[in-house]
């Protein structure tokens, strides 16, 4: 079954605790992305990656990293996580190519808890 | 980057009513989508349409690129359809996709 996994899917944690988010395709997806949802922000984007080794800066960066190793996997990386960073977390990906229109398949999503 | 408008921004529905929800984008896309939120936050897909028109079921989109708006048309509305509904677009940005607002639907037995 095509998807986009992520793990964990509820998480609760103390400020300053380095954390990852992991995210994993399996239809050879180049372009992968993140988002957050906040009430009253709607959803927003934090980084995407075009493909491996490719990453780039979204909406929404600050306090946030990402790497693009592998083609399937973008794991979100909160090196010191603040409450500001309480949220419900998306992965998506997609086919990927630029000006070219493709359905973005998202992933079930995290609900981050910083204490 | 484009904006996004969805209305209206909450609606109630008895069970078994038809409705119409309107997302407006403010310049040319490659990608529009229709997305339900249901209550434990999982994005649904409901349609990837960047223009014409699907159907599925009781849904059904249209998307008119040329004048800038989607619809996605719920019909014989159930209880099960509350939640809220996005549109999303992406332009020619390198997959980047906009969410509007939302419309919050409450359908009522």
């Amino acid at each position: 079954e095509a998807q986009v996994t992520q793990n964990p899917r509820y998480l609760i944690t103390v400020t300053g605790k380095k954390l990852t988010v992991t995210c994993s395709q399996n239809m050879n997806h180049e372009y992968m992305s993140w988002y957050r949802q906040d009430p009253g922000l709607g959803l927003r984007q934090i980084y995407y990656s075009m493909n491996v080794e490719v990453t780039d800066k979204g909406d929404v960066p600050e306090g946030y990293k990402v790497s693009r190793k592998e083609k399937r996997n973008f794991p979100l990386i909160l090196e010191s996580p603040s409450p500001n960073q309480t949220s419900l977390y998306f992965c998506a990906s997609r086919q990927g190519r630029r000006g070219v229109g493709y359905e973005q398949y998202f992933g079930p999503g995290t609900r981050l808890t910083v204490t | 980057g484009i904006q996004v408008e969805q209305s209206p921004p909450d609606l109630i529905l008895q069970e078994g009513a038809n409705s119409t929800l309107r997302c407006n984008f403010s310049d040319s896309v490659n990608n529009l989508q229709w997305f339900h939120q249901n209550p434990w936050g999982q994005l649904i897909n409901l349609f990837y349409i960047p223009s014409g028109t699907k159907q599925n079921g009781r849904l059904s989109a249209t998307t008119v690129a040329t004048e800038r708006y989607s619809l996605l048309y719920i019909s014989s509305s159930q209880t099960t359809d509350s939640g809220v509904y996005f549109c999303t677009a992406g332009g020619t940005s390198y997959g980047k996709l906009t969410f509007g607002q939302g419309t919050i639907l409450t359908v009522h037995p």
